[in-house]
C-alpha cells in the first residue's frame, strides 16, 4: 500500500481562512520535507521537519513520529497561497529513498 | 553555500530519438545524487541514485539509464525516447549524513 497519504486532495478557501493539511505515513521515518509545487513543476522548500513544530511566517510544520503524521498549517491564507503541496517522507531501508505524497491541491477564493 | 544546475530547462523530442539530461552540484564533495520523475498530473518518483561516483542504482525501471561520471555530475539518458518518458524531471542532493534533500529547478520533456 501506500506509504504516504497527503489529505485532502484539494482544499478551497476564502482568503483570510486557515488551511490544515497533513501527511500520513506506514512506515517509521528517517525525515520530513514540505514543499510548494510551482505551476511549472520546480519545488520551494518550506519546511524540514523530521519531528516536532516549526515555524515560518504563516506556516507552521508540525511531525509527530508515534502517531505516524506530518501538517502543515497555513494561518490567514492569501490568494498566492495557491497551488500544489507535497510532503516527502524520507526512508533508510537498504537505500535511502524520499518518498512523495500525491500533493494537496490548494485554491484560495479572493 | 551549494548550487545545484539542472540543464535543458525544457526539450521537444520525437519519440525515438536519444536524450540526456545533466545536472550539476557545486559547493558540495562526494554528495549522494537522485533523479526523480513526475508524469503530469502524477506523484514525483525516484528513479535512480548514486552515493559515488561511477556507481548508480536504478530504483524504477522506465527505460532511462543513468551515469555518474564525476562526483559533481549525474547525468540522465536513453538512446530511445517513447510517449511515457514525458513529464518533468528533479536532480537532487543531499549530504552523507544528512537527511534534508535539496532539488534542481528541473527539466520539463515533452515526446512527441
Amino acid at each position: 500500500g501506500q506509504q504516504v497519504q497527503q489529505s485532502p486532495a484539494s482544499l478551497v478557501l476564502q482568503e483570510g481562512e486557515n488551511a490544515e493539511l497533513q501527511c500520513n505515513f506506514s512506515t517509521s521515518l528517517n525525515s520530513m520535507q514540505w514543499f510548494y509545487q510551482r505551476p511549472g513543476g520546480s519545488l520551494v522548500s518550506l519546511f524540514y521537519n523530521p519531528s516536532g513544530t516549526k515555524h515560518s511566517g504563516r506556516l507552521t510544520s508540525t511531525t509527530v513520529i508515534k502517531e505516524r503524521r506530518s501538517s502543515l498549517h497555513i494561518s490567514s491564507s492569501q490568494t498566492t497561497d495557491s497551488g500544489t503541496y507535497l510532503c516527502a517522507l524520507g526512508l533508510s531501508s537498504g537505500s535511502w529513498q524520499l518518498i512523495f505524497g500525491s500533493g494537496t491541491q490548494l485554491t484560495v477564493m479572493p | 553555500a551549494q548550487t545545484i544546475h539542472q540543464w535543458p530547462v525544457a526539450e521537444i523530442k520525437a519519440v525515438g530519438s536519444p536524450l540526456s539530461l545533466g545536472c550539476t552540484i557545486k559547493g558540495k564533495s562526494s554528495p549522494n545524487l537522485y533523479w526523480y520523475w513526475q508524469a503530469t498530473g502524477g506523484t514525483l518518483q525516484q528513479l535512480f541514485y548514486s552515493i559515488t561516483v561511477g556507481q548508480v542504482e536504478s530504483v524504477v525501471q522506465l527505460n532511462l539509464s543513468a551515469s555518474r561520471p564525476k562526483d559533481d555530475q549525474f547525468i540522465l539518458s536513453t538512446e530511445k525516447l517513447l510517449l511515457s518518458h514525458s513529464g518533468f524531471y528533479l536532480c537532487a542532493w543531499r549530504g552523507q549524513s544528512n537527511t534534508e534533500v535539496f532539488f534542481g529547478k528541473g527539466t520539463r520533456l515533452t515526446v512527441v
